[in-house]
């Protein structure tokens, strides 16, 4: 198995632009996560899906952030519009049931 | 409310020394447990994780972590760190029932290596 793969590795965008980051689960996973990590901050669950259907999006912080998970093997990550504090590196995983997660390898977004 | 601590922040220690970091957890029932790695610039890497039975749980890299009920503890070790172990540790929780798949995650543990 690739493992989570996410897309693209690194983005740098202008403020006021529209993000959009995707990521591929592993096969068979019934879970996906979307987390975000800062130094300030460290890691935050924005949002989570079971079996494609979004389960709590709590950790969402603005309207700007919207996810979908379209199928098993696919969900994205969209930012619209973009602000420069958004600018942070952005983590997918999956997993199935309690079994643990499996991260992908992360996307550096830079708004400027 | 359920919760995971590593009460050290930052632990350096030099090349060839063993290495132990902590891991508290507060849950209602004991949890799966897992410990993670993250190298600088990676994503995170599971170290090994707990379920059940043997409290001596082996992982990759040569580390292992023992499971203390009495003392809700998770302690993550390693007899021999090398320079390739400097990374951040993460220690995390995940519920036995009601299978929401969520990991509460510890604020994790930077580890710095002597050379």
């Amino acid at each position: 198995d690739a493992g989570v793969i996410q897309s693209p590795r690194h983005e740098v965008t202008e403020m006021g632009q529209e993000v959009t980051l995707r990521c591929k689960p592993i096969s068979g996973h019934d879970y996906l996560f979307w987390y975000r990590q800062t130094m300030m901050r460290g890691l935050e669950l924005l949002i989570y899906f079971n079996n494609n259907v979004p389960i709590d999006d709590s950790g969402m912080p603005e309207d700007r952030f919207s996810a979908k998970m379209p199928n098993a093997s696919f969900s994205t990550l969209k930012i619209q519009p973009s602000e420069p504090r958004d600018s942070a590196v952005y983590f997918c995983a999956s997993s199935f049931g309690n079994g643990g997660y499996t991260f992908g390898s992360g996307t550096r977004l830079t708004v400027v | 409310a359920q919760s995971v601590t590593q009460p050290d922040i930052h632990i350096t220690v030099s090349e060839g020394a063993s290495l132990e970091l902590r891991c508290n957890y507060s849950y209602g029932a004991t949890p799966y447990l897992f410990w993670y790695v993250q190298s600088p610039g990676q994503g995170l890497q599971l170290l090994l994780k707990y379920f059940s039975g043997d409290t001596l749980v082996q992982g990759i890299k040569g580390f292992e972590a023992e499971f203390k009920r009495s003392q809700s503890s998770f302690n993550l070790r390693k007899p021999s760190v090398h320079w390739s172990d400097a990374a951040e540790y993460f220690c995390a929780a995940a519920p036995v029932s009601g299978n929401t798949g969520k990991l509460i995650f510890g604020q994790g543990t930077t580890l710095q290596v002597k050379p």
